[in-house]
């Protein structure tokens, strides 16, 4: 069975630019839920999206958006590029919504450096 | 305010030794409670959960944690380590409410020494 899967793996924005991200989710996996990893900030939730819907969104300005399609494949966006935006955005999937304590499962990450 | 700790940044033990990991929470209800490890360049990986029953946990690569409800903790184990096992390990929590999803601890870095 796959894990999950994310792509790009690594890339470089400048800044002002816009960015899009993607993530496959485990096969049956209803649940994905994004992650920014940074040195300073350590792993901050983004937001999660279950059944199309987003559940519910962390403490990140609106240049951070996310939408999940009918296959539960999902995509984050980050527009208007800023260099504290470098970082590993981690996507996780997992069968339930974050609050029914499903078990969640990692990618490996994107790595975006914003110059 | 509601948080999860991880109060030691970095630990450094010999090849052999135990060690522990500690992780604490702050929230009025209990949680369900996660160990993840993250190698470098790499993903997390679940290492154990707790969500009810026993408070000891038995988790994969040896780990073991447990939830102690009157100190609101969740330490996380290992009798013999292993090279390997250096990584970063991060403590996590789910939350049965609809605002606040999944919380991490600022993670502890393991260094081992041969």
């Amino acid at each position: 069975k796959a894990g999950v899967t994310q792509t790009p793996r690594y890339l470089i924005k400048t800044r002002g630019q816009q960015v899009t991200l993607s993530c496959s989710p485990i096969s049956g996996h209803r649940s994905v839920s994004w992650y920014q990893q940074t040195p300073g900030q350590g792993l901050q939730f983004l937001f999660e999206y279950f059944s199309e819907t987003q559940r519910n969104k962390g403490n990140f300005p609106g240049r951070f958006s996310g939408r999940q399609f009918s296959n539960s494949r999902s995509e984050m966006n980050v527009s208007t590029l800023e260099l504290g935006d470098s970082a590993l955005y981690l996507c996780a999937s997992s069968l339930g919504p974050l609050s029914s304590g499903n078990t969640i499962y990692f990618g490996e990450g994107s790595w975006l450096t914003v110059v | 305010a509601q948080s999860v700790t991880q109060p030691d940044i970095h630990i450094t033990v010999s090849e052999g030794a135990s060690l522990e990991l500690r992780c604490n929470y702050s929230y009025g209800a209990t949680p369900y409670l996660f160990w993840y490890v993250q190698s470098p360049g790499q993903g997390l990986q679940l290492l154990l959960k707790y969500f009810s029953g026993d408070t000891l946990v038995q988790g994969i690569k040896g780990f073991e944690a447990e939830f102690k409800r009157s100190q609101s903790s969740f330490n996380l184990r290992k009798p013999s380590v292993h090279w390997s096992d250096a990584a970063e390990y991060f403590c996590a929590v789910a939350l049965d409410n609809y605002g606040q999803n999944f919380v991490f601890g600022p993670g502890t870095r393991l260094s081992v020494l041969p």
